[in-house]
């Protein structure tokens, strides 16, 4: 049973398109977040939605839009993918306490492939 | 804003032996978590080992221990007896005490790429 499961794990796509990227956690969490790793593996956090509203929303393009139906599923979509947007795209989860040293769980990752 | 440093791009040492990795960190807050990511090759982002910053003790998990100064910022990580399952990137990264309605952010640093020789 994957924890944090991503779908696709790799996606190519070409300049202009539009794509999804999908994300559903079976723990139970009330937290969910995409982070990005550019090419140089660096991550940076994009979003985080706890229990479907939107908490953190990071100096992103606003051709990214996360969407989330319901606690355990956060999507991301893309409009008019640029080349810049190539990178390692991760999903993760959390149980969402205020406090504690609580874990974050991550996703396998999307390699988004922009040509 | 916090900021997490990885002076070491890349590292190398031989099986068995041990190795140390730095960071530094830079906030003005009390409250705050320390954590070090493994990356290997399958991508997959794993947790090695965790602080709380109020804890004076250094934590440790097996071969993997921290040492943590907090007055100086720092947080290295310690893995002894070096496998070559080890390999992998290691990023540094923190957290903040206060979470945003349950929601909190890891900052990350650029990472060091360890390589184990046979």
């Amino acid at each position: 049973d994957t924890a944090v499961s991503q779908t696709p794990k790799y996606l190519v796509t070409q300049m202009g398109n539009d794509k999804s990227i999908k994300c559903e956690q079976n723990l139970g969490h009330d937290t969910m977040y995409w982070y990005k790793q550019d090419s140089k593996k660096f991550l940076k956090i994009m979003f985080s939605y706890n229990n479907k509203e939107l908490i953190i929303n990071e100096t992103v393009p606003n051709r990214f839009s996360p969407k989330s139906p319901d606690k355990a599923h956060l999507n991301l979509h893309i409009n008019s993918l640029e080349l810049g947007d190539s990178a390692v795209y991760f999903c993760a989860s959390s149980q969402g306490s205020h406090r504690g040293v609580e874990k974050l769980f991550f996703g396998s990752g999307t390699q988004l492939s922009v040509l | 804003a916090q900021t997490v440093t990885q002076s070491q791009p890349e590292m190398s040492v031989q099986e068995a032996e041990t190795v140390t990795l730095s960071c530094t960190y830079d906030t003005s807050e009390s409250d705050y978590y320390l954590f070090w990511y493994k990356q290997p090759p399958s991508r997959q982002m794993i947790l090695v080992i965790r602080q709380e910053a109020y804890k004076q003790q250094n934590a440790t998990e097996n071969r993997f221990s921290v040492n943590f100064q907090k007055a100086a910022k720092s947080f290295s990580l310690k893995i002894s007896d070096s496998q070559l399952g080890d390999a992998a990137m290691y990023f540094c990264a923190y957290r903040s005490g206060d979470t945003l309605a349950g929601s909190y952010q890891l900052t990350f640093g650029k990472g060091t790429k360890l390589s184990v020789i046979p």
